[in-house]
């Protein structure tokens, strides 16, 4: 079946630098992203979202990025920081479905000093 | 605010045994849902509400398991009887209409 998957398991970033985690999703259908962020011990928590009819959503230092030809969705950090540490979802939800998601494996973000 | 609302924290019990557990949406959302996560599998949908009425069931993994959602501020999941591949964090979480979900802090359940 179709499913949302992650490129990177882990990603290493020093203090400071930009960090980008990407994801790619195969479900042409849908339209409507979410990035959630985990910290151990606890739930996801959301980040930002986008609708496909938006190419870029900018927060406070996260933009996310959909490029619906190739089927890809990233998460831009800025400035990365030690508590930007956590694993990092994507979801999709398909059209008509109206509240079900569809979430991506994850990718761990380590910010090294 | 205090969020989503789950219990209990942990919950370790032998294999046979029914589990039970619970979650309080937050106040005013209209939607609920089940998660579990493994290292497996990540995060899967096992059921969602929409106005207490179950919508969509079809990542409740076996007739184990079933869920319910008494009144708007009141859910449980229950597994009876357990088994050991049931081990997992399971979250709740609820939203309002079609926006974003906000999540419990989740259950961790080991089945021995």
């Amino acid at each position: 079946g179709e499913s949302v998957g992650l490129h990177l398991p882990t990603l290493s970033v020093q203090e400071g630098d930009n960090s980008i985690i990407n994801c790619a999703y195969s479900n042409s259908a849908s339209d409507y992203f979410i990035w959630y962020k985990q910290e151990s011990g606890k739930g996801p928590q959301f980040i930002i979202d986008i609708r496909s009819n938006m190419d870029k959503r900018q927060g406070q230092r996260v933009t996310v990025l959909l490029n619906k030809t190739v089927k890809h969705l990233s998460l831009q950090i800025a400035a990365t920081q030690p508590g930007d540490s956590a694993v990092y979802f994507c979801a999709e939800r398909q059209a008509g479905t109206a509240s079900k998601l569809t979430f991506g494996t994850g990718t761990r973000l380590q910010v090294t000093l | 605010d205090a969020g989503v609302i789950q219990s209990p924290r942990h919950e370790v019990t032998e294999m046979g045994q029914e589990v039970t557990l619970r979650c309080k949406p937050i106040s005013g959302h209209n939607s609920l849902f089940w998660y579990r996560q493994t290292m497996m599998r990540g995060l899967e949908l096992l059921i969602y509400f929409n106005n207490n009425v179950p919508i969509d069931d079809s990542g409740m993994p076996e007739d184990r398991f079933s869920a319910k959602m008494p009144n708007a501020s009141f859910s449980t999941l229950k597994i009876q009887p357990s088994e050991p591949r049931d081990s997992a964090v399971y979250f709740c979480a609820s939203s309002f209409s079609a926006s974003e979900q906000f999540f419990g802090p989740g259950t961790r359940l080991t089945v021995l």
